[in-house]
Order: structure tokens, then C-alpha cells, then sequence
């Protein structure tokens, strides 16, 4: 199965952007790249998710390189409420199961 | 948006007891639906993959006839753990979606199981 890469934590300050890389160097042509978030003891929480260009919606913005091998997910202001793990995720290759990296742990600082 | 809810949210049962585990689709009727599986501090590992009306498909590794899932319908599937033991403690989670929504995947909240 194609393998995702991310930081396992990183540390951000109330109120300003974050910037959580995601390597996916074998990810197929035609797969979209999924994030998630998730507290302790509850299921994932959608994100944002794309294909080739960015993507923006309320909670994030999602930059995906030209070559796709790689993704940012962008919190514009980060809040206590955004301290989370991220998950960047993408298909199986057995099917539309998503398969998750190990996940970065961020710490918003007030 | 789409909504599934999974119970319970946490069960303690006794070794060699089988405990079930549910997931409803509560607005949108799931033609699959992935279960996975999450140790403390890991990330989530895809244990199953279930089709309605059909056998579900297993990853490597997974013993089918431990973890059972049925999907008699498009709004249940079910995760029976049988004959469970202390190292099936876990935090079992469902998703369901399809592959190209504008929504993503919706997942359950999880259920918590201690084997005692």
C-alpha cells in the first residue's frame, strides 16, 4: 500500500497559521488526498480533501504540490479548539478504504 | 451532512465473552462500510471492509472468523468480537462514503472495548 509521511507533533501559537506537511510520495495519479483530525477518544473528523489543485473550506486550506507527492494542510488561525491529531490519508490499493499515515499531534499554545 | 452513529461507545467484557458493536447510518444509506481499529497512541488500522449483502473483505492479517461483520442492511453493519481476549482491547471504529463526495468520509465516534 502506498505510505504517507508526516511530523509526529508540532506546536503552534493561538491565533496563528499552521502549516501541517504530508508526504505521499506513491500516491496514484487519480487518488484523492484526504485530513483528518481527531480528539482523544472519538472518531476522525473530516477536513478537506483534493485531488490535484487547492482546495479551501471554512475549517482549512489544502496545498497540493504540482508533482502530488506532497500536501500542506493550512489553518489560517489556529485555536485551542484545533489541537488535535492530523491524519493525512489516502485509498487502499485494495479498494476506497482509506489508509492513514501516523498522524501529527498539534499543540496550540495560548 | 452525513451522520453515523456507532454504540456502544465503550463495553468492558469478560475474556471469552463476545461483545457486538454497531454502526447506522442515520441519513444516507452506506453501501460499504470500513471498520478499523486504533491502539493507544497509533494511528487507524483497517481492519475490514463491508459491502451490503455481500461477505466482507479482510485485510492481511485480520482473523475473519474472530472479528465478524455483518451488513444485512444499508443503514447497519455490525462488528462482532468473539470469544474475546485482553489483547482485542481497543478503540473500534466505523466510516462510510463514497469515493468522490465533496464530503469526505464520515466515521463513528468509536467504541472503547476493555476484555477483562
Amino acid at each position: 500500500d502506498a505510505k504517507t509521511t508526516q511530523p509526529n507533533s508540532m506546536e503552534s501559537n493561538e491565533e496563528e497559521p499552521v502549516h501541517l506537511p504530508c508526504n505521499h510520495s506513491t500516491i496514484s495519479g487519480t487518488d484523492y488526498i484526504h485530513w483528518y483530525r481527531q480528539l482523544p477518544s472519538q472518531g476522525p473528523e473530516y477536513v478537506i480533501h483534493g485531488l490535484t489543485s487547492n482546495v479551501n473550506n471554512r475549517m482549512a486550506s489544502l496545498a497540493i504540490a504540482e508533482d502530488r507527492k506532497s500536501s500542506t494542510l493550512i489553518l489560517h488561525r489556529a485555536t485551542l479548539r484545533d489541537a488535535a491529531v492530523y491524519y493525512c490519508a489516502h485509498f487502499s490499493n485494495s479498494g476506497y478504504a482509506l489508509n492513514f499515515g501516523k498522524g501529527t499531534s498539534l499543540l496550540v499554545t495560548p | 451532512g452525513a451522520v453515523v452513529s456507532q454504540h456502544p461507545s465503550w463495553v468492558i467484557c469478560k475474556s471469552g465473552t463476545s461483545v457486538k458493536i454497531e454502526c447506522r447510518s442515520l441519513d444516507f444509506q452506506a453501501t460499504t462500510m470500513f471498520w478499523y481499529r486504533q491502539f493507544p497512541k497509533q494511528s487507524l488500522m483497517l481492519m475490514a471492509t463491508s459491502n451490503e449483502g455481500s461477505k466482507a473483505t479482510y485485510e492481511q492479517g485480520v482473523e475473519k472468523d474472530k472479528f465478524l461483520i455483518n451488513h444485512a442492511s444499508l443503514t447497519l453493519s455490525t462488528l462482532t468480537v468473539t470469544s474475546a481476549h485482553p489483547e482485542d482491547s481497543s478503540f473500534y471504529i466505523c466510516s462510510s462514503g463514497t469515493a468522490y463526495t465533496n464530503y469526505g468520509y464520515t466515521f463513528g465516534s468509536g467504541t472503547r472495548l476493555t476484555v477483562v
